[in-house]
């Protein structure tokens, strides 16, 4: 079985920029879930996504946002981007109803300048 | 709102004894409790998971016990290895809201 995938693995951008991240889940998953990680740091909830809708949001401002696809996968955009917005960007997915699963992808590694 | 605390941040143990990890969850809804081991520069990788209706597993080494009542659940690793040595991040899921993860343990397997 095909794990979760995201793209690009790495992702530098300028100040004010935005960035847009990818990832594709494992096929039977309906929901998606983006992360933040900074360095050194634990896991930041970012969104939730399952069956096409947006269904939680962590304490993160509204230049960040998604959207999930027909097919499950899903984009993260970011949006003005900001030097603390450098961090690893993970996505997992699960199965919604019962949460199993928890599989996360390999992160984008986003770096602000 | 819901949290998850994980205790202790790090954890130095010399090789061959056992580490154990606690959480504390809040959301009485959460059904479903998975642990992650995540070595540097790596993705998060699920090593056991337990859910709701069950008090206690095992995968070899590792083991999971949960108390609902009390809303802890902790993981133990018997015969560490140096190759345990990474940072372990429990969570809990609720189907209402999402995966909350603790704020990770810092693991150190000295040999």
């Amino acid at each position: 079985e095909a794990g979760v995938t995201q793209s690009p693995t790495h992702l530098i951008k300028t100040r004010g920029q935005q960035a847009t991240l990818r990832c594709s889940p494992i096929s039977g998953h309906t929901s998606v879930y983006w992360y933040q990680q900074a360095l050194g740091l634990g896991l930041q909830f970012l969104l939730w996504y399952d069956e096409g809708e947006e269904r939680n949001r962590g304490n993160f401002p509204p230049r960040f946002s998604g959207r999930q696809f027909p097919n499950y996968s899903s984009e993260l955009n970011v949006n003005a981007l900001e030097l603390e917005d450098s961090a690893l960007y993970l996505c997992a997915s699960s199965f919604q109803t019962t949460g199993g699963g928890g599989y996360f992808g390999p992160g984008t590694r986003l770096t602000v300048t | 709102g819901e949290n998850v605390e994980q205790h202790p941040s790090t954890l130095s143990v010399q090789e061959g004894d056992s580490a154990v990890i606690k959480c504390t969850y809040s959301d009485s809804a959460s059904n479903y409790f998975p642990w992650y081991k995540q070595e540097l520069g790596k993705r998060p990788q699920l090593i056991i998971d337990i859910r709701s209706n069950v008090g206690e597993k095992k995968d070899q080494r590792i083991a999971v016990t949960l108390n609902k009542t009390a809303k802890h659940f902790s993981l133990h690793i018997t015969e560490t290895q140096p190759e345990d040595s990474a940072v372990y991040f429990c969570a809990a899921y609720s189907g209402t809201y999402k995966y909350i993860f603790g704020t990770g343990t810092r693991l150190k397997v000295l040999a």
